[in-house]
């Protein structure tokens, strides 16, 4: 059973600090992985999406690295902003039974102030 | 396109009531998931869609029952409710294909008493 581990649970940091989020995975047969961004009371928003045969994918100030072997990815935000505050959710995906099946973990909630 | 939306946005039940949850979306997806999400904890997937009239368990399916009468809609059930089912339900669309992401609506906040 996949298992998923967002590692640390909760961070605060002044604005301007680049952050390692930290995710890992105990199946490493996945097909992609995804990084959602949720915001209190909203639903989750996708970040990027690698793909098993990628090693990264960058979107503006948001670096996500994949490592399947070893199970592990990591979500680099660069200069954080205050607007960057939100929970980070990480979440490889089996393709199982017809369909892309999300495995998510608890996430990472960040909190950058000013 | 309004994307994924659902009805209602929040709702309290007491214990042994039934209710519905709406989802609805305009993207034309063929797949569609129903979530739950508790604190500390990531999101289960409950029931899922791969298609209009089919309908498959998560990790999670007891206590709730769904229809996809049209390929736009995804109804979630609650026949009688309980508790442990107070939780923020999420829904979900994509078109299907392995390397698509998901798209989730607002949630909805269910408390039972």
């Amino acid at each position: 059973k996949q298992e998923v581990t967002q590692i640390p649970a909760a961070l605060s940091v002044p604005e301007g600090e680049n952050l390692v989020l930290n995710c890992s995975f105990t199946d490493s047969a996945i097909y992609n992985l995804q990084w959602f961004r949720q915001d209190p009371g909203k639903g989750l928003t996708s970040l990027l999406l690698i793909q098993s045969s990628q090693r990264e994918q960058t979107s503006g100030r948001l670096n996500a690295s994949l490592d399947k072997s070893s199970g592990r990815s990591t979500l680099y935000i660069a200069a954080s902003q205050p607007g960057d505050s939100a929970t980070y959710l990480c979440a490889p995906a089996l393709f199982s039974g017809g369909y892309n099946k999300l495995i998510f973990g608890a996430g990472t909630r960040l909190a950058v102030h000013p | 396109n309004a994307g994924v939306t659902q009805t209602p946005k929040f709702r309290v039940l007491k214990t042994g009531q039934s209710m519905t949850l709406l989802c609805a979306q305009d993207m034309n997806h063929e797949y569609m998931y129903w979530y739950r999400q508790d604190p500390g904890m990531g999101l289960r997937l409950i029931h899922y869609s791969v298609g209009e009239g089919t309908t498959a368990k998560g990790e999670v399916p007891d206590g709730y029952n769904v229809s996809r009468l049209k390929k736009q809609n995804f109804l979630l059930g609650l026949e009688s409710a309980a508790p442990s089912q107070t939780s923020v339900y999420f829904c979900a669309s994509s078109y299907g294909m392995p390397e698509e992401t998901q798209y989730f609506g607002p949630g909805t906040r269910l408390l039972v008493l």
